[in-house]
This record gives structure tokens, C-alpha cells and sequence, in this order.
């Protein structure tokens, strides 16, 4: 899950295994929920995003827990590579204040995840 | 190909000059952000504009300022007034409406020594 400080949480894993980043939210009038992965020294590439009306999402190899009771997103990767080794973050977005259109994301501060040959 | 340019990839300022750094994008999109991440930390939002020739500021604003002239780009301007200007800075866009569904630049990596 994410943590507060510079040093941020880590999963390691074996290639073939199965991934599971795990990711708390604050607001719970968020409306979309979305996992980014970050490789090094490059910008935010998005992986999936799944609405507040729903439980889960799939999609190629990655499937999405959204856990509104507890405020819990997760991201499950299936049959992991070393090409997925990065940095994942959830983002919240939080609906437009009244008078608005603009909505905004608000990032975690992110898992690195790193596997073995 | 469609999407978001930053220029320059690495960038090296002495401390007390203003900075410029370049975002362009060609998806049509309306909406278009600056974030900064420091190591170890998610990403902060600086600015963002919803629509040509209107600008918000985001939760660090300071120190920072935007334009945005064209629909395609949205220059950010480190000023000598921002105290820790060292960091990665990414660039986004939207669609109107869909701040959820934004797309990243590379990043422009700022060092100011």
C-alpha cells in the first residue's frame, strides 16, 4: 500500500507470478480511480481506470479491485514479466467543485515493483 | 503520431534564473496540466488550463507561472522565486470534462545548481 516519506513501498517478485499492488484512497466522492505505470526517467503511461459504480475491471493481463467500504483500489497483473518492472500509481479523481468543470487527480505516491528473470 | 512533446528531456539553470519548459500536444484536447514529482513521491499538480487563454493554479503553484495562448501548448515558467526548482516535471492533457483520462509527456528533468 502507499506510504507516507520517501521511501516507497516495494513488491518483488518472480517472473510468471502474479502481482498484486494494493493502493488507499482518501475521498470517497471520487468518481474514477486509475493505476499508472511510471518506468524510469519517463512519464506516466495509463494502465486501467475503473468507475466508483463499480467492484472490478479487466483488462489484458491486469484486472482492478475497487473496495469502496474500506477505500482500497487494488491492481492485480497476471503472469508478470520483466517488462512490467516499474513504478505503479493509483490516482483519484475527484469531482468538479460546484460551479466547475474541472475535476482533478490526486496521485499516490507509488509501489515499485521489480521482477526477477 | 498523436501526443505530448516535452523539450527539453534534461535541463540544467543556475540558481536565480527563470526557466521555460516547452509542452505540446497534438490530441485536440482542451485541457492541459503541469505536475512536479520528486524522488520517491508522486506527482503534485502545479497549473492547469481548461481552455485557451484560461489558467487555474493547482496545490504548488508558487514560484511557477503558465500560459496558454494555443490550444496545443502550455508553456511553464520555473521562476527564480521557487525555492526548490530541481525536480521532474510532466506535462498532461485531457479531453474537456475527462480530467480522469489524462495523457503524460516524457518529462523534463530541471536541475538548478
Amino acid at each position: 500500500g502507499e506510504s507516507v516519506g520517501l521511501h516507497l513501498p516495494t513488491l518483488s517478485v518472480q517472473e510468471g507470478d502474479n502481482s498484486i499492488i494494493n493502493c488507499a484512497y482518501s475521498n470517497s466522492a471520487s468518481d474514477y480511480f486509475i493505476w499508472y505505470k511510471q518506468e524510469s526517467g519517463k512519464g506516466p503511461q495509463f494502465i486501467i481506470d475503473i468507475r466508483s459504480n463499480m467492484d472490478k475491471r479487466q483488462g489484458q493481463r491486469v484486472t482492478v479491485l475497487l473496495n469502496k467500504t474500506v477505500k482500497h483500489l487494488s491492481l492485480q497483473i497476471a503472469a508478470t514479466q520483466p517488462g512490467d518492472s516499474a513504478v505503479y500509481f493509483c490516482a483519484e479523481n475527484h469531482r468538479p467543485e460546484r460551479g466547475t468543470s474541472y475535476g482533478k487527480l490526486t496521485f499516490g505516491q507509488g509501489t515499485i515493483l521489480t521482477v526477477h528473470p | 503520431d498523436g501526443g505530448i512533446t516535452q523539450s527539453p528531456k534534461y535541463l540544467f539553470r543556475k540558481e536565480g534564473q527563470n526557466v521555460t519548459l516547452s509542452c505540446e500536444q497534438n490530441l485536440n484536447h482542451d485541457a492541459m496540466y503541469w505536475y512536479r514529482q520528486d524522488p520517491g513521491q508522486g506527482l503534485r499538480l502545479i497549473y492547469y488550463s481548461q481552455i485557451v487563454n484560461d489558467f487555474q493554479k493547482g496545490d504548488i503553484a508558487e514560484g511557477y507561472s503558465v500560459s496558454r495562448e494555443k490550444k496545443e501548448s502550455f508553456p511553464l515558467t520555473v521562476t527564480s522565486a521557487q525555492k526548490n526548482p530541481t525536480a521532474f516535471y510532466l506535462c498532461a492533457s485531457s479531453p474537456s470534462g475527462s480530467s480522469y483520462e489524462q495523457y503524460f509527456g516524457p518529462g523534463t528533468r530541471l536541475t538548478v545548481t
